[in-house]
């Protein structure tokens, strides 16, 4: 089985300073992992995603994230974040084979606040 | 493209009533979730299909609920009888297979109220 922790419930951070959300997870098999987004009233849009090859995986609205196997985290990270950033952000884990193929374990989410 | 549509968006009703919740996938996409998410315990899958097929539902909190998929482009959720802390806004989602494990589309989510 999976699991994954976001280390941060909230995020509260200034418009165009960097963010970092961080989120470990386990596993006893390898996986695959995502960074969704979700804006209020909405469903959640995946970010980016990292299934193999380079660890540093770039998604949409400029955010990028980088897997780290040996500390197993998964953190996401923005240079220059925006009002339109204020959001709730999961990290979600699946199982890359076998019976668990096709299910993702969501972390508990973070909210990220960017104040003028 | 039309994405995961699930109706109604909002639902307001009693206690011991039945709920349904309905969800069209994008079409072609054979993984279709449902999920239910509240203040307290987060974002929780429920059950999953695939090619229409149950393959875990041991998400599902009670007999109260339950889940079909009669066919490729629809799936519905039930509660009956429905209990005030079935309150949550419950999520369908769909994602295609082609070798990795593709990302899910959400649906916009039916917010429920049970009164």
């Amino acid at each position: 089985a999976q699991s994954v922790t976001q280390l941060d419930s909230q995020v509260p951070v200034f418009e165009e300073a960097p963010v970092e959300l961080r989120c470990n997870y386990s596993s006893s098999v390898s996986v695959y992992l995502f960074w969704y987004v979700q804006y209020p009233n909405q469903g959640l849009q995946l970010l980016l995603k990292y299934l193999s090859g380079s660890t540093l995986v770039k998604g949409i609205n400029g955010f990028e994230a980088e897997f780290n196997k040996s500390q197993t985290s998964f953190h996401l990270r923005k240079p220059s974040v925006h009002i339109s950033d204020t959001a709730e952000y999961f990290c979600a884990v699946s199982a890359a084979g076998g019976t668990s193929y096709g299910k993702l374990t969501f972390g508990q989410g973070t909210i990220l606040t960017v104040h003028p | 493209d039309a994405g995961v549509i699930q109706s109604p968006r909002h639902e307001v009703t009693e206690m011991g009533q039945e709920v349904t919740l309905r969800c069209k996938p994008i079409s072609g996409h054979d993984y279709l979730f449902w999920y239910r998410q509240t203040m307290m315990r987060g974002l929780e899958l429920l059950i999953y299909f695939n090619n229409n097929v149950p393959i875990d539902d041991s998400g599902m909190p009670e007999d109260r609920f339950s889940a079909k998929m009669p066919n490729a482009s629809f799936s519905t959720l039930k509660i009956q009888p429905s209990e005030p802390r079935d309150s949550a806004v419950y999520f369908c989602a769909s994602s295609l297979t082609d070798g990795f494990n593709q990302p899910q589309h959400f649906g916009d989510g039916t917010r429920l109220s049970i009164l």
